[in-house]
């Protein structure tokens, strides 16, 4: 079992161009969750969502950012347009019944 | 290799008990640390942070960390438990002005009442 994988693990994009992240959960867990990290703060949760379904959007900006969870393949955070204040860590975890595991990370830089 | 070792995955104490939970990391340069508590059913969310400076740190609901720079530790503590800090507690470890973070495995902690 791979783990939480996450990719790209590094994305570049000039302003106004779109990025997409991908986050394949663990094999057997359902529940993802999305979390922004600006250069030297914690973990802010985004989205967290289950097959097909967003359950919590709380912390997602009202504009440029989505996410979905599709039945099959892995779950996408995809960001419209994009800015400099864009720029930061986005960190996917994945739950099912006994555990809770992170992914490495895409570094998203916004030239 | 760089890592975060949390000792104990699986913790139950009695409530007002007192709650030491080990995080041990391996990195080779500076490092900002911190705790995240995930309740049943809910997302992360950040209890203390430890930048520079006093190594004590002190976190919301109670809880306080100690940076112990020669031993590479950051165990959270808290004096007296509640059923309510029933969770999972994360350890995570991220070098200093960049991005990347790496978290321990967690440990779940269960107060009785």
């Amino acid at each position: 079992n791979a783990g939480v994988m996450q990719n790209p693990r590094h994305l570049v994009r000039r302003r106004g161009q779109e990025a997409r992240l991908r986050c394949s959960p663990m094999k057997g867990h359902s529940h993802v969750y999305w979390y922004r990290q600006l250069p030297e703060e914690g973990l802010k949760f985004m989205v967290y969502l289950q097959k097909e379904n967003i359950i919590d959007e709380s912390g997602m900006p009202k504009e440029r950012f989505s996410a979905e969870f599709p039945k099959e393949g892995p779950s996408i955070l995809r960001i419209q347009q994009v800015v400099r204040g864009d720029s930061a860590a986005y960190f996917c975890a994945s739950s099912g019944e006994k555990s809770y595991t992170f992914g490495s990370g895409t570094r998203l830089t916004v030239v | 290799a760089q890592s975060v070792s949390q000792h104990n995955h699986h913790v139950i104490l009695s409530e007002a008990a007192s709650l030491e939970l080990g995080c041990n990391y391996s990195y080779g340069g500076t490092v900002n640390l911190f705790w995240y508590v995930q309740y049943p059913g809910q997302h992360l969310q950040l209890l203390l942070k430890y930048f520079s400076g006093d190594p004590l740190v002190k976190g919301i609901k109670g809880f306080e960390a100690e940076f112990i720079k020669s031993k590479f530790s950051f165990n959270l503590r808290k004096p007296s438990v509640q059923w309510s800090d029933t969770a999972e507690y994360f350890c995570a470890v991220m070098n200093t002005g960049g991005f990347k973070t790496i978290f321990g495995a967690g440990t779940r902690l269960f107060v009785k009442a």
